[in-house]
């Protein structure tokens, strides 16, 4: 089966440092990007950044550049997400997806089921 | 403050046909193609189009896309009450700050 699974939720306070990951199984993972996706409680879905495992070519958005690291492990077929020190506005549901194309064609196509971030002291 | 603006809401009754817009500019919809996804309550994100109007295998006829200029159309026909959920629309901003996009979403309750 063609899926994304993702980490399971986790609990932390502020400044302490996290990573959550994303991992793909049923297709070639080193063909696909793979995404990652903000969605604050209530909000919208918010594009944070891409990388594609078959080089690790990266992609941030500017509101998240600087904020977080996007990596991957093609050797485990892995996406991470990680925070270096934690804010109590990071508490999110986070999704990882896939997407065949970067630019002009760009949508995602296979997302995972999110992993649930809570920030608090 | 979204890229692509979406109305916050819409509502239709049961059988009846819906569309939902997606505005935005040159250097998003106006260049790239626009998708569109379906978020049930409590779930996570799932393709409805692709490249403006294309359906992905297992998503009724029912689900529709055209885009004209800067702008984006969701068309649902036929409304079911499993249909209530929020949808937002996504393209790529060519902008100098490249990248993903989504619109704010959009909320449809089928009365």
């Amino acid at each position: 089966e063609v899926q994304l699974v993702q980490s399971g939720a986790e609990v932390k306070k502020p400044g302490e440092s996290l990573k959550i990951s994303c991992k793909g199984s049923g297709y070639s993972f080193t063909s696909y990007w793979i995404g990652w996706v903000r969605q604050m409680p209530g909000k919208g879905l918010e594009w944070m950044g891409i990388i594609y495992p078959g080089d690790s070519d990266t992609r941030y958005s500017p509101s998240f550049q600087g904020q977080v690291t996007i990596s991957a492990d093609k050797s485990i077929s892995t996406a991470y997400l990680q925070w270096s020190s934690l804010k109590a506005s990071d508490t999110a549901m986070y999704y990882c997806a896939r997407s065949q194309w970067l630019t002009v064609y760009w949508y995602f196509d296979l997302w995972g089921r999110g992993t649930l971030v809570t920030v608090s002291s | 403050q979204s890229v692509l603006t979406q109305p916050p809401s819409v509502s239709a009754a049961p059988g009846q046909k819906v569309t939902i817009s997606c505005s935005g500019s040159s250097s998003n919809i106006g260049n790239n193609y626009v998708s569109w996804y379906q978020q049930l309550p409590g779930t996570a994100p799932k393709l409805l189009i692709y490249e403006n109007n294309k359906r992905p295998s297992g998503i009724p006829d029912r689900f529709s896309g055209s885009k004209s200029g800067t702008s984006a159309t969701l068309g649902i026909t036929g409304l079911q009450t499993g249909d209530e959920a929020d949808y937002y629309c996504g393209t790529w901003d060519s902008s100098l700050s490249a990248g993903g996009v989504f619109g704010g979403g959009t909320k449809l309750t089928v009365l």
